[in-house]
């Protein structure tokens, strides 16, 4: 079955602690996407990659870090930079221009 | 750059009552505009896309939106509402990247 595999579900961390989001996909797309969202606020783009080995900041990649060694994963780190890093990511992948995005089931993360 | 607005964080309707959410879009040539579907701790899923064509589209669970190029709009409407439509909808425009709406919660009264 093809899709989006966001790991873990929720995610708890101390503060000052860096993490690791996981993205998988097997939907062989190119263009993968992490975004964050908050209530009231929509989503806001972190970090996208078009292809591998390449990625550009979004609108909120203050304190997060990715990275794309494979085309099938976009590992997003929060780092210990981000200030209030407590939020809902989702990770979605779409195969080309035009087209529609595909989303994982995303990762609550819950910093204290 | 691209943008979408969603007219109405939150509508409320009562079960059996036509539901209509609210979308503009900047002008792009050509536009790509998506609604998608999100319950409460879960991913998006795509409601319906408007590409080319026909500028009425049908999509899941009897939604439809109708593509107006001289109103910069595409609204979503439901002819009747469900209990289960309770959810956060987004509207997106794509090109390379996506560009979300705010999005609107919708409540289904009893």
């Amino acid at each position: 079955d093809g899709g989006i595999t966001q790991s873990p579900k929720y995610l708890f961390r101390k503060e000052g602690q860096n993490v690791t989001l996981s993205c998988e996909q097997n939907l062989n797309h190119d263009a993968m996407y992490w975004y964050r969202q908050d209530p009231g606020q929509g989503l806001r783009l972190i970090y996208y990659s078009q292809i591998v080995n390449d990625f550009q900041k979004g609108d909120i990649a203050e304190g997060y870090s990715v990275s794309r060694e494979k085309k099938e994963s976009f590992p997003l780190t929060v780092t210990s930079a981000q200030k209030n890093p407590t939020a809902f990511y989702l990770c979605a992948s779409k195969p080309g221009w035009g087209t529609e995005a595909f989303f994982g089931q995303g990762t609550r993360l819950t910093v204290v | 750059a691209q943008s979408v607005t969603q007219l109405g964080s939150h509508v409320s309707v009562s079960e059996g009552a036509l539901v209509l959410l609210r979308c503009n879009y900047s002008s792009s040539v050509p536009p790509y505009l998506f609604w998608y579907v999100q319950y409460p701790n879960q991913g998006l899923q795509l409601l319906l896309k408007y590409t080319t064509g026909a500028t009425l589209v049908k999509g899941i669970n009897g939604f439809e939106a109708e593509f107006k190029k001289s109103e910069t709009s595409f609204h979503l409407t439901k002819p009747s509402a469900h209990m289960s439509d309770a959810a956060e909808y987004f509207c997106a425009q794509t090109g390379n990247q996506f560009y979300f709406g705010t999005g609107t919660s919708l409540t289904v009264i009893p």
